[in-house]
């Protein structure tokens, strides 16, 4: 089975840019997950959709970073513009969830984003 | 404070010797509970899931204790490819949010 692919997996960019991440999760898991990890920190949650609904996106700092999946499948990940602190890696997650149940979340390699 | 604390480490020790790893968290309506691997440069893997009557996978051992907000993961025999660093993690509310530490650094000496 593939696992969740994501690309770029490596970005330069200088502040004040804009960026764009892509993630393809896992076939049939109708739950996808963009995580931010810094580095020496544990990762954390940006935005999680059900489907192509938005069901959290409480720490997506909104004036900057977008997220959509129009056809609840694939997702893109937007930041503009860019600032110093954005450098991490950005994580992509998906899962079967129901709300009975909550399955295990698999993660992608990431986007190692580097802003200058 | 954070909602997950753990003990960075590192955490050196050599081959065959049993580590412990710690973990508190903050939020008594917390549901589920787990320890993640991630090796360098790597994806985070699931390791185990922690109940509270405790489980064991092999050489892996998980503990929840509700009561003290404590988790807890032991490692018997260590072996140079369980280097890695470990994440604790735990999951709340109705989307079962995932909330993870900072991770422990584990370094297995030959």
């Amino acid at each position: 089975e593939a696992g969740v692919a994501q690309s770029p997996r490596y970005k330069i960019i200088e502040k004040r840019q804009s960026v764009a991440f892509w993630c393809n999760p896992i076939s049939g898991h109708a739950t996808l997950y963009w995580y931010q990890q810094i580095l020496g920190q544990g990762p954390k949650l940006l935005i999680q959709f059900q489907n192509n609904g938005v069901v959290d996106d409480s720490q997506l700092p909104k004036d900057r970073f977008s997220a959509e999946r129009l056809k609840g499948v694939d997702s893109t990940l937007k930041i503009q513009p860019a600032k110093l602190e954005d450098s991490a890696v950005y994580l992509c997650a998906s899962s079967l969830v129901n709300w009975v149940s909550v399955y295990e979340q698999y993660f992608g390699p990431g986007t190692r984003l580097t802003v200058t | 404070r954070k909602e997950v604390e753990q003990d960075p480490g590192p955490f050196n020790v050599p081959e065959g010797a049993t580590v412990a790893f710690n973990c508190t968290y903050s939020n008594s309506a917390s549901q589920s509970f787990f320890w993640y691997r991630q090796d360098c440069r790597k994806e985070p893997k699931l390791l185990m899931s922690v109940y509270s009557s405790g489980n064991e996978d092999g050489r892996f051992t998980a503990q929840l204790n509700r009561a003290s907000q404590y988790i807890s993961l032991l490692i018997r025999d260590s072996k140079l490819s369980d280097s890695a660093t470990y994440l604790c993690v735990v999951g709340r509310g109705a989307t079962n949010k995932l909330i993870f530490g900072t991770g422990t650094l584990l370094a297995v000496q030959p």
